[in-house]
C-alpha cells in the first residue's frame, strides 16, 4: 500500500515555464487536497477536492490549476512560473469528513530561476 | 474564519529535558478537530494526534501528552525527557465540521522548530 504518491520530488523551473505536479493515491480516499510550504510560513491550502470532477479553490489558488477526472489522480498545474512559486508542495487525502487523519505525500521542492 | 496561532517560533533544550509547544486556535464552530504533525529534518509530515472538539480528555502516548482546554483554546502538547530525534517543526492544525460536506482541508500554524541539544 504506497498511500499519497508524489512526482518529481525536486524540480528547477525557469520564469515562465509551466509544469505539472504529480499526485496519486491508492486509498480510494475522496479528499484530496494541494499545499504549499514556505519557510516559518506552516501550509497554506491551494486547492482541494472532495471527489472526482470536483475541484474548488483554497486560500492561495492563484498561479495554480487543478483537475480531478479520477478518484485517484489529483495534479497540480503550475502554468506560468513565477519566483514567488518557489515553495515545497504537498499533497495529501482524506478518506471522508473532516475528523479523519490526513495522509501527506513526500512532497515536491520546486524553485523558480 | 479559523486561526491557528504557534507563538513559539523556536525552542532549544537540552536532551531529557521536558518541553511544551503552546497551540491556540480560533474557531467559530462548536464542532471542529485539532491534529500535530511531525516534520522532522528529512521533510515528510508525520500523523502525531487527532482530537474532536468535544472530548478534553487529556491524552498521553508514551512521552507525548497533549492538554486541550476549551475554556482557553488551547491544545498544547509536552515531551517529556525530552529526546535529540524529537528535533523537528511541529505543527499545530485546525479542521471545522461545516454542515453541507465539503472537507476543505485543515488550517495550519507557522510551526515550532523544536531543537534539542545532547
Amino acid at each position: 500500500n504506497a498511500g499519497v504518491t508524489q512526482t518529481p520530488k525536486f524540480r528547477i523551473l525557469k520564469i515562465g515555464q509551466s509544469m505539472t505536479l504529480q499526485c496519486a493515491q491508492d486509498m480510494n480516499h475522496n479528499y484530496m487536497y494541494w499545499y504549499r510550504q514556505d519557510p516559518g510560513m506552516g501550509l497554506k491550502l491551494i486547492y482541494y477536492s472532495v471527489g472526482a470532477g470536483i475541484t474548488d479553490k483554497g486560500e492561495v489558488p492563484n498561479g495554480y490549476n487543478v483537475s480531478r477526472s479520477t478518484t485517484e489522480d489529483f495534479p497540480l498545474r503550475l502554468e506560468l512560473a513565477a519566483p514567488s512559486q518557489t515553495s515545497v508542495y504537498f499533497c495529501a487525502s482524506i478518506a471522508d469528513g473532516r475528523s479523519a487523519e490526513a495522509f501527506f505525500g513526500q512532497g515536491t521542492r520546486l524553485t523558480v530561476v | 474564519a479559523q486561526k491557528v496561532t504557534q507563538a513559539q517560533t523556536e525552542i532549544s533544550v537540552v536532551e531529557k529535558e521536558d518541553v511544551t509547544l503552546d497551540c491556540v486556535y480560533e474557531t467559530r464552530d462548536t464542532t471542529y478537530y485539532l491534529f500535530w504533525y511531525k516534520q522532522p529534518p528529512s521533510g515528510e509530515l508525520v500523523f502525531l494526534i487527532r482530537r474532536n472538539s468535544f472530548d478534553e480528555q487529556n491524552e498521553i502516548s508514551g512521552r507525548y501528552s497533549w492538554n486541550f482546554q476549551k475554556s482557553t483554546s488551547s491544545f498544547n502538547f509536552t515531551i517529556t525527557a525530552s529526546q535529540v530525534v524529537d528535533s523537528a517543526v511541529y505543527f499545530c492544525a485546525l479542521s471545522e465540521a461545516r454542515s453541507g460536506g465539503g472537507a476543505d482541508g485543515l488550517t495550519f500554524g507557522k510551526g515550532t522548530h523544536l531543537i534539542i541539544q545532547p
